[in-house]
């Protein structure tokens, strides 16, 4: 069965780091473009950061130089760590699998973690 | 950046067939990808490139996308339907995300 399961969420004060793990089984995580999504208490989507299976990575404006986003092949892990944490880094973060057609196009993403929530405050 | 608009809110009898819009400029030229989210739990993709059902979505779903605007049919909405949705699409090297609808089936 595919699956993706979030950890590592928890309170943490401004200013201060946390490490989000992914851990996926039932397919090869080096595979497919991994992504972290988070969701804000009531608000919507955002993404937040992607790892492409070329190793390449983008970041949304609002965590570039605060977020990175890395992949252990290894052991089929996925991860993100968070500096420099903001009140309004607040928010269940979900990480997520997009598959692609073999032409390239995106199909979407087609497996979700249940979330692990992260609490900025202080 | 690209932006994405949803109206906050959509109300359905059951039964009926609910719309559910996106909104943004030239939209039609891209992708749209829609998701539902239902209280408490993790979005699931409901329709992919504009109109595609993944498998074990039921056949009432459906979509299409042109112009400035993308639509998300509900067709003979049931109880179960009720949730938050999303669309999506690919903007260079971001993924965005509308600020999403919420489904009511009264």
């Amino acid at each position: 069965e595919v699956q993706v399961v979030e950890s590592g969420g928890g309170l943490v004060q401004p200013g201060g780091s946390l490490r989000l793990s992914c851990a996926a089984s039932g397919f090869t995580l080096s595979s497919y473009w991994m992504h972290w999504v988070r969701q804000a208490p009531g608000k919507g989507l955002v993404w937040v950061a992607r790892f492409n299976t070329d190793g390449t990575t983008n970041y949304a404006d609002s965590v570039k130089g605060r977020f990175t986003i890395s992949r252990d092949n290894a052991n089929n892990m996925l991860y993100l760590q968070m500096n420099s944490l903001r009140v309004e880094d607040t928010a269940v973060y979900y990480c997520a699998r997009e598959n692609r057609e073999l032409t390239g196009h995106p199909i979407g993403f087609d497996n979700w973690g249940q979330g692990t929530l992260v609490t900025v405050s202080s | 950046s690209y932006e994405l608009t949803q109206p906050p809110s959509v109300s359905v009898s059951p039964g009926q067939a609910a719309r559910i819009t996106c909104s943004g400029d030239n939209l039609g030229l891209r992708y749209i990808f829609w998701y539902q989210q239902k209280s408490g739990q993790s979005p699931v993709l409901v329709i992919y490139q504009n109109g595609q059902r993944p498998s074990g979505i039921p056949e009432r779903f459906s979509g299409s996308n042109s112009g400035n605007t993308a639509t998300l049919t509900i067709s003979e909405t049931q109880s179960m339907d009720e949730a938050d949705y999303y669309c999506q699409v690919w903007d260079s090297y971001f993924w965005v995300f509308g600020g999403g609808t919420r489904l009511t089936v009264l």
